[in-house]
């Protein structure tokens, strides 16, 4: 298994600002993902991130609002820009150790609250 | 197009009793992987099992089994004995191989175990 972090485990901000979640994983690693997921919902992808690529997004989701660098093959950043109530959430960043071999690991969290 | 469906919201169960979660999917790939994940209340996704489209066979681990059916396309799981401490939700995705590689997950489902 990968051993992931994510920094903050959670935070509180004010609608408006912006912030960066960090995700540091204990090894290279070719594919991260991140999600969301709302309160008493399941997950939905944001965007897969790969190293030295830009981010691919998906459906509903826009490097504007969720800018996410790559800048090597252990650590990964997710900014959520201009929050709203509506972006509180759990954010998730997750890692594929090898492509295509089905093994999905998930950091622990970062809890955002937008007031 | 893929799909997983977790047809269970909610289940409360007594402790000691057996509870089966359901798991149904769609693709139309002939490889893919299958997983159930289980979320405490702490927020965090633990990993409980991958299987492959190819392995069909069921799998125990200590309380826990799968039940995987090519033929009904589903991936059940099987707690058996509950206990207080399998209380959380429990998601079910997968994964395939072709066409946009990404992992589609279930809304999961609420177990309630009571002492």
């Amino acid at each position: 298994s990968a051993v992931i972090s994510q920094k903050p485990s959670r935070d509180i901000c004010q609608r408006g600002t912006s912030l960066t979640i960090q995700c540091q994983v204990d090894s290279q690693v070719t594919m991260m993902f991140w999600y969301r997921q709302q309160p008493g919902q399941s997950l939905t992808l944001i965007a897969t991130a790969n190293q030295g690529s830009e981010a691919t997004y998906e459906s509903g989701f826009v490097i504007d609002k969720f800018p996410i660098s790559r800048p090597n093959l252990t650590f990964s950043t997710l900014t959520v820009s201009n929050m709203s109530p509506e972006d509180s959430s759990i954010y998730l960043c997750s890692v594929e150790r090898v492509v295509g071999q089905g093994n999905l690991y998930f950091g622990p969290g970062t809890r955002l609250t937008v007031t | 197009a893929q799909k997983v469906t977790q047809a269970q919201t909610e289940i409360s169960v007594v402790e000691k009793e057996d509870v089966t979660l359901d798991c149904v999917y769609e693709t139309r790939d002939t490889t893919y992987y299958l997983f159930w994940y289980k979320q405490p209340p702490s927020g965090e996704l633990v990993f409980l099992i991958r299987r492959n489209s190819f392995d069909e066979q069921n799998e125990i681990s200590g309380r826990y089994s799968w039940n995987f059916q090519k033929s009904t396309s589903s991936f059940n799981f099987t707690i058996t004995a509950s206990q207080v401490v399998d209380s959380a939700v429990y998601f079910c995705a997968l994964s395939c191989t072709s066409g946009t590689y990404k992992y589609i997950f279930g809304t999961g489902t609420r177990l309630k175990v009571l002492a």
